[in-house]
């Protein structure tokens, strides 16, 4: 079956522009996890949904970013006016429920705010 | 603040040699697990280690787990020029998020 999967694949954006990052999960996982990676780094825990519960936001940098899921299908990760410090990869996971489950990683998606 | 904690940041062996990776944590976790990762895009899990757990094989992979140490180490034998990758890993907490370390840069040479 299909992977999970991210678009667009590279986004380059000027400062101060919003961008839309988006995940396809894999069909039947309720969990979805946002990740930040900047180069050379490990993955920064941004966002968790599960099921219909409310979001864990927890690791958001700032207001700037948010992100929605419509029940248990695709997710979108929003920035607003982009900075350069937000240049790196966004990777998408999903799971078949939170909790002690191997998540499946989608290829990412490679930001570079000019 | 960091959770897991790989050491070393960079490996660089023979094919056919052993690697061996180890990770550090700080605080409870359900358990444990390795990622794989090619060019800086997707991560590929390999193994998961459960906290009542202290050595889980798969193929040329061996992970051990020291709950006591909050300590992991993940062996891979007989090297090859294809596991050429960084390897992350991750602890999943009490509250079911998964916190990934800086991961370790492998180079196996031909």
């Amino acid at each position: 079956g299909a992977g999970v999967s991210q678009s667009p694949s590279n986004k380059v954006t000027e400062k101060g522009k919003d961008v839309e990052l988006r995940c396809d999960p894999i069909s039947g996982h309720t969990a979805l996890y946002w990740y930040r990676q900047r180069l050379g780094q490990g993955l920064e825990f941004l966002i968790y949904f599960q099921g219909n519960s409310a979001p864990d936001k927890s690791g958001l940098p700032s207001d700037r970013f948010s992100a929605e899921r419509t029940g248990e299908s695709v997710s979108t990760l929003t920035i607003q006016r982009t900075q350069q410090e937000d240049s790196a990869v966004y990777l998408c996971a999903s799971s078949l429920s939170r909790g002690s489950n191997e998540q499946f990683f989608g290829p990412g998606t490679r930001l570079t705010v000019l | 603040s960091q959770q897991g904690e790989e050491d070393p940041q960079a490996l660089s062996i023979q094919e056919g040699e052993n690697a061996t990776m180890n990770c550090s944590y700080k605080t409870s976790i359900n358990n444990l697990q390795w990622y794989r990762q090619n060019s800086g895009r997707g991560l590929v899990h390999l193994i998961l280690i459960r906290s009542n757990e202290r050595e889980k094989h798969s193929g040329r992979l061996r992970v051990t787990l020291d709950t006591s140490k909050k300590s992991s180490s993940l062996l891979i034998t007989a090297s090859r020029a294809a596991d050429t990758a960084s390897y992350f890993c991750a602890t999943e907490t009490r509250g079911g998020k998964l916190i990934f370390g800086q991961g370790t840069e492998l180079s196996v040479k031909p």
